[in-house]
């Protein structure tokens, strides 16, 4: 039962140019979202997170959106840079401190 | 480097057996949490243990299980291999027991079972 989905596994884009990373959830009761960054044959490593209480967390170059109506968050990366190209995973932390993980979107920033 | 170590880096065994993964955590973080990323799966997560005790329970098969030792390292145990084992497992760390306290990750083990 994939609780947390990434339906985009690659995407591409420009140096300088937004990158719009996507994620969707069935769980109504998650406390947190959390999105990671993975570079080959490394572990992840933590972004940045939101509260479901909020709909909006900015950090630099990197925002994340929650639409609770619509179980759906987003990382936002402006300018994107070449050192971005990653896989992201986004995540999901319910109140039992259980953690649900997207299968990730691999990204290329093209120089 | 994040801090955090696993050993071995890489495991192949056969089907049946049974091996013992490690974790030591961040300095000062008394959080474990272990993973599994299996081909083309997002992270799974197996188990958590706060300062020796176990806090959360996800996705851990029977035939696996865990423990946090009083210096904070842990070990995940996986028994009765099967095919479906081989993946890559990775041991996080974080300072607090619960919340979106920053994990951070180790290398990870790979583990072919053949």
């Amino acid at each position: 039962d994939q609780q947390v989905k990434q339906n985009s596994p690659s995407l591409s884009v420009q140096e300088g140019r937004i990158s719009i990373l996507n994620c969707d959830y069935t769980n109504s009761m998650f406390d947190y979202f959390l999105w990671y960054k993975k570079y080959p044959a490394e572990g992840p490593t933590f972004l940045i997170s939101i509260s479901s209480i909020k709909d909006k967390n900015e950090d630099g170059r990197f925002t994340v959106f929650l639409n609770k109506s619509a179980k759906h968050l987003s990382l936002h990366i402006v300018p994107s840079q070449p050192g971005d190209s990653a896989v992201y995973f986004c995540a999901a932390l319910n109140t039992g401190n259980q953690f649900y993980f997207g299968t990730g979107t691999s990204l290329t920033v093209i120089p | 480097d994040s801090g955090v170590t696993q050993t071995p880096k890489h495991l192949i065994t056969a089907t049946g057996q049974r091996v013992t993964l490690r974790c030591s955590p961040r300095s000062g973080d008394l959080s474990v949490y272990w993973y599994q990323q299996s081909l083309d799966q997002g992270l799974q997560f197996l188990i958590q243990y706060y300062n020796g005790e176990e806090r959360a329970k996800g996705n851990i098969l029977e035939r696996f299980s865990a423990q946090q030792f009083p210096d904070l390292h842990s070990e995940l145990n996986l028994s009765s291999l099967e095919l479906g084992d081989s993946a890559l497992y990775f041991c996080a760390s974080s300072v607090a027991g619960g919340g979106p306290y920053e994990q951070y990750f180790g290398p990870g083990t790979r583990l072919t079972v053949t």
